[in-house]
């Protein structure tokens, strides 16, 4: 069955530059969370959208700002990147019409800042 | 507003024994999921089993098992006869009903020994 896919996965930027991280949820699926953890840390959640409109924001800074484009993809954009943004980045996504909500987690996106 | 406890940080264990972690949450919603993930060094989260909230009962699943208590708002994970591919973080995670953010707990560090 298909997954959920994250690209790139592993992904080195310097401080101040910016980064693009992309989420491809499973066919159908029309809502798609970012959650980003920090290391030994717990997932948190940043930021969610449902059927391209923001449904939800968590602790999202100011400098990242998401979207999702008509076929229900996402990317997460990052701006002057600082080291306490390398972390394990997440995408999830889930069916509203599914009884359940379980969200299905992608392989995640590493993301370190030198 | 959600919480979730994850109270042990670390936990080691001899191959073949049986260990326990413990979950305890907090939600003011009637209804609402609970959920436990693995997250093995590679880093990819897998879940592991959804508990809806009007459902009580015990559930086991190979060497798995998971007790749900309302009454103290527990949602224990058993492994029985723990083995070295057990050794991962877990997460217990909540999340309200309808496309709401799952809410994780700091994870338990499971050890594994041969």
């Amino acid at each position: 069955a298909a997954g959920v896919i994250q690209s790139p996965r592993h992904l080195i930027k310097e401080k101040r530059e910016t980064a693009t991280l992309k989420c491809y949820p499973i066919p159908r699926h029309d809502t798609v969370y970012w959650y980003q953890q920090g290391p030994g840390q717990d997932p948190q959640f940043l930021i969610s959208f449902y059927e391209k409109m923001q449904s939800d924001k968590g602790s999202i800074p100011d400098r990242f700002s998401a979207q999702q484009f008509s076929d229900y993809h996402s990317e997460l954009n990052m701006s002057s990147l600082e080291l306490g943004d390398s972390a394990l980045y997440f995408c999830a996504s889930t069916s509203s019409g599914q009884r359940h909500y379980e969200q299905y987690f992608g392989p995640g996106t590493r993301l370190t800042v030198t | 507003a959600q919480k979730v406890t994850q109270a042990q940080t670390e936990i080691s264990v001899v191959e073949k024994e049986d260990v326990t972690l413990d979950c305890v949450y907090e939600t003011r919603d009637t209804t609402y999921y609970l959920f436990w993930y693995k997250q093995p060094p590679s880093g990819e989260l897998v879940f592991l089993i959804r508990r809806n909230s009007f459902d009580e009962q015990n559930e086991i699943s190979g060497r798995y098992s998971w007790n749900f208590q309302k009454s103290t708002s527990s949602f224990n994970f058993t492994i029985t006869a723990s083995q070295v591919v057990d050794s991962a973080v877990y997460f217990c995670a909540l999340s309200e009903v309808g496309n709401t953010p799952l809410v994780f707990g700091k994870g338990t560090r499971l050890s594994v020994i041969a």
